[in-house]
């Protein structure tokens, strides 16, 4: 059963915009991973915040994690068209045994 | 480097036969994961194999799933009398597993299953 949630379901910007997605979940954590998917196929590993960590930055993603609201964003700055895909949000809880559990993902469209 | 490979990429198959997936994880990750993806189901973990410790079979939906790992790489998933809903995308992924807090998991393509 999927333990996290995101929201938005979908959405839909301009290149150059920002796109935030947030994810929350539901049970203690390791740490909390972003993943990107095209074509419903292969997942690319994108971002990993550590449970004590509030915020990380890669290139263009920005990060954060509120562990006392079990919830973490994912913000995509100065978006591109490349960037449409769909995003998922992991979590490695604790006592879980290294298995990721999904949230329901956000379906990202950047137009031109 | 070669990243984790699976086969076929696409597979169709009548209900009521069994059929075998195969995942080729990256050379020296000693952690191996199953999970399936279905429209309206997310993301859902099937099976874990960490060294040569027991599987974790505890997302496994049915005892016609089956999994194995032998000489600790190449992964086999196994469907006995396939039903239509078992039709969805079945991804591996394998992992350095360190002992640390990071647990990045490298996904293959993917094989898409559909049941008829």
């Amino acid at each position: 059963s999927q333990q996290g949630e995101e929201d938005p379901q979908a959405l839909s910007i301009q290149e150059g915009e920002n796109a935030t997605m947030n994810c929350s979940y539901k049970t203690s954590i390791n740490n909390l991973q972003w993943y990107r998917q095209n074509s419903g196929r292969g997942l690319v590993h994108l971002i990993l915040i550590r449970s004590n960590e509030r915020e990380k930055h890669s290139g263009r993603l920005r990060v954060t994690l509120d562990t006392s609201k079990k919830s973490s964003s994912l913000l995509i700055t100065a978006s591109r068209a490349a960037d449409t895909a769909s995003y998922f949000c992991a979590t490695d809880a604790k006592g879980g045994g290294n298995k990721l559990t999904f949230g329901t993902g956000t379906q990202l469209k950047v137009e031109l | 480097g070669a990243g984790v490979s699976q086969s076929p990429s696409n597979k169709v198959t009548e209900k009521g036969k069994d059929v075998e997936l195969r995942c080729d994880p990256i050379s020296g990750h000693t952690a191996l994961y199953w999970y399936r993806q279905s429209l309206g189901q997310g993301l859902e973990f099937l099976i874990y194999f960490q060294g040569n410790s027991a599987p974790d079979k505890s997302g496994l939906p049915s005892d016609r799933f089956s999994a194995e790992r032998t000489g600790g790489s190449v992964s086999t998933l196994t469907i006995q009398r396939t039903q239509q809903e078992d039709s969805a995308v079945y991804l591996c992924a394998s992992s350095p597993a360190r002992r640390d807090s990071y647990n990045e998991q490298f996904f293959g393509p993917g094989t898409r299953l559909t049941v008829l």
